[in-house]
């Protein structure tokens, strides 16, 4: 099956910096890449998504690209705010359509 | 719109107990899923229904049981309920199988 491995587990910005999180997946046959932020005590909530026919795709301060060849994808956060500290998590649908999750990245932006 | 709403938010059991895990969505989606979080492991699939009338396994089925009640609703029970359920239990739904997920805010359970 799918196996989606994320990293950094944690990653620290000053405000205002770029943060970056890369994730990589197993199965060549995965289409769908999506990315989650979770708040505390909260549900995940969906806040950018890639298909596999898209090699980048950006929605304001936020970008996604996905590198098929190698099998891995990143998401960027431009301009970071206080707002933005949550856990990020990564996902890939398997040929299935069912999503694998990554074990998630605890961002922290400190003024 | 509510979305994907959960009942209840947070529970306490003991081992052997059993409870059921309520989930409502209200944007007609026809896929729902069951998840479960554990520290350090993300999410992991319990169930899922990809449409009205049927339901398969996900990753971590053992000790679960579901049932799609209608197009809105979605329940996962626990029929004797272990220390190692213990979790945050999220629900999802979608419209195309797989793509564009909404979960709901989770229910938090203990089994003592």
């Amino acid at each position: 099956g799918e196996n989606v491995e994320q990293h950094p587990s944690t990653l620290s910005v000053q405000e205002g910096d770029s943060a970056v999180i890369k994730c990589t997946y197993s199965d060549s046959a995965s289409n769908y890449f999506p990315w989650y932020k979770q708040e505390l005590g909260k549900g995940p909530q969906l806040i950018i998504d890639i298909r596999s026919n898209v090699g980048e795709k950006k929605d304001q301060r936020i970008a996604v690209t996905l590198n098929k060849t190698a099998k891995h994808f990143s998401l960027h956060i431009t301009e970071t705010q206080p707002e933005d500290s949550a856990v990020y998590f990564c996902a890939a649908a398997d040929s299935w359509g069912k999503l694998q999750f990554g074990a998630g990245t605890q961002v922290v932006v400190t003024p | 719109n509510a979305g994907v709403t959960q009942t209840p938010k947070f529970q306490v059991l003991k081992t052997g107990q059993s409870m059921t895990l309520q989930c409502a969505q209200d944007m007609n989606h026809n896929s729902m899923y069951w998840y479960r979080q554990d520290p350090g492991m993300g999410l992991r699939l319990i169930y899922y229904s990809a449409s009205e009338g049927t339901t398969d396994k996900g990753e971590v089925p053992n000790g679960y049981n579901v049932s799609r009640l209608n197009k809105r609703e979605f329940s996962l029970r626990l029929e004797s309920a272990a220390p190692s359920q213990t979790s945050v239990y999220f629900c999802a739904s979608s419209d195309d199988r797989g793509y564009e997920q909404y979960f709901g805010p989770g229910t938090r359970l203990t089994v003592t």
